[in-house]
């Protein structure tokens, strides 16, 4: 089955930075990877996502690019603010499978 | 559209003791699940429904775990008997097919 891999488990960056969280899976018939983010005490946010047939995708100061032959796929996050402080979920399924999730990256934007 | 509802939002039983999570996911949407969040073990998917169905229940931890769809606006998840290892959030979530899921508050459960 699906297994989805999550690094960095913990990021902190200066505002105003970048943040980059990436993900791998290991199902070459993946074809869907959302990117979910969760405040504290709040439920999980689907903030961006992209399907197979796409390599970038970008809303705002978000963007996620995909690497099919590598099987992995990336969050950047630009012109980090401290709201974006949260912890990033990356998720992988196949086609009519369910969604596998990444383990988390807590994100920490200091003033 | 008032999005996916859970009920209760917070529940602290005893050990021993029933207890019954509700969902009602959004309108329109044909998929449903239902997740649990530690943190020891992150979100771990427990069941998913397409129509109504259950589709996928390899999640569950185990028999004292059930869960239902009697019909397209409503699901419960039930615990019989509650252990206080079974304390963790358990969201709701719901989507069209399995894409774009859209999660609920979640019901935050403490078993003593």
């Amino acid at each position: 089955g699906e297994n989805v891999e999550q690094h960095p488990s913990t990021l902190s960056v200066q505002e105003g930075d970048s943040a980059v969280i990436k993900c791998t899976y290991s199902d070459s018939a993946s074809n869907y990877f959302p990117w979910y983010k969760q405040e504290l005490g709040k439920r999980p946010q689907l903030i961006i996502d992209i399907r197979s047939n796409v390599g970038e995708k970008k809303d705002q100061r978000i963007a996620v690019t995909l690497n099919k032959t590598a099987k992995h796929f990336s969050l950047h996050i630009t012109e980090t603010q401290p709201e974006d402080s949260a912890v990033y979920f990356c998720a992988a399924s196949a086609p009519t499978d369910k969604l596998i999730f990444g383990t988390g990256t807590r994100l920490q934007v200091f003033p | 559209d008032a999005g996916v509802i859970q009920s209760p939002r917070h529940e602290v039983t005893e050990m021993g003791q029933e207890v019954t999570l509700r969902c009602k996911p959004i309108s329109g949407h044909n998929s449903l699940f239902w997740y649990r969040q530690t943190m020891m073990r992150g979100l771990e998917l427990l069941i998913y429904f397409n129509n109504n169905v259950p589709i996928d229940d390899s999640g569950m931890p185990e028999d004292r775990f059930s869960a239902k769809m009697p019909n397209a606006s409503f699901s419960t998840l039930k615990i019989q008997p509650s252990e206080p290892r079974d304390s963790a959030v358990y969201f709701c979530a719901s989507s069209r097919q399995i894409y774009e899921q859209y999660f609920g508050p979640g019901t935050r459960l403490t078993v003593t």
